[in-house]
């Protein structure tokens, strides 16, 4: 079955660390994102690919890294430079024409 | 830059009453998506509109699309406990950017 597969579920990240969210999808899908929740709040855009080797910063870029080396991969890097990394972090993708995006079940990072 | 505002921000109703919520965007839009988050889960697409005045029906739910193309609403009809989530509206940008703009989204809690 299709579908676009986020690891871990939960990761715990000392303060410091750079810690690096998976995210695949065998969709074919041409387009990735990432996006973080808050708890009460909607998603916020970090980082999005249309094409492979090519991505643009979302709303809340500062302090995450991405790459985009094949269609089927999209991690996210959480930096120390990221003051606040503790949420939800949902990664989702999409044929360029849509319609919707396909999410994955999403990482749960914690900060300890 | 771009805002979709989505009211109410929560709501309980008795299973078996009506629901509605409101999608605003400060910008026309091309396109309008809707997902259900289930809690503790991740968003699903619903639906997608795309013409001004647009209404379109799943089962008890219907979604409208305003004339202006800059709001649009969801209403459940007769709710039931497996409605229970939390429901996104997301917009896409008329000046075709290729973000998707999620509104902070309404939690529905339904009493049975």
């Amino acid at each position: 079955d299709g579908g676009i597969t986020q690891s871990p579920k939960y990761l715990f990240r000392k303060e410091g660390q750079n810690v690096t969210l998976s995210c695949e999808q065998n969709l074919n899908h041409d387009a990735m994102y990432w996006y973080r929740q808050d708890p009460g709040q909607g998603l916020r855009l970090i980082y999005y690919s249309q094409i492979v080797n090519d991505f643009q910063k979302g709303d809340i870029a500062e302090g995450y890294s991405v790459s985009r080396e094949k269609k089927e991969s999209f991690p996210l890097t959480v930096t120390s430079a990221q003051k606040n990394p503790t949420a939800f972090y949902l990664c989702a993708s999409t044929f360029d024409r849509g319609p919707g995006y396909t999410f994955g079940s999403g990482t749960r990072l914690t900060v300890v | 830059g771009q805002q979709v505002m989505q009211i109410p921000q929560y709501q309980h109703v008795q299973e078996g009453e009506d629901f509605t919520t409101y999608c605003n965007s400060s910008t026309t839009l091309s396109n309008i998506q809707w997902y259900k988050q289930r809690p503790g889960g991740h968003p699903v697409f619903l639906i997608q509109l795309v013409k001004s005045g647009e209404v379109k029906k799943q089962k008890r739910l219907t979604f409208q699309f305003g004339e202006a193309k800059k709001n649009s609403s969801l209403h459940i009809t007769a709710t039931q406990t497996t409605d229970v989530g939390t429901y996104f509206c997301a917009g896409l940008s008329s000046s075709n950017t290729g973000k998707l703009i999620f509104g902070q989204g309404t939690t529905l809690q339904v009493k049975p």
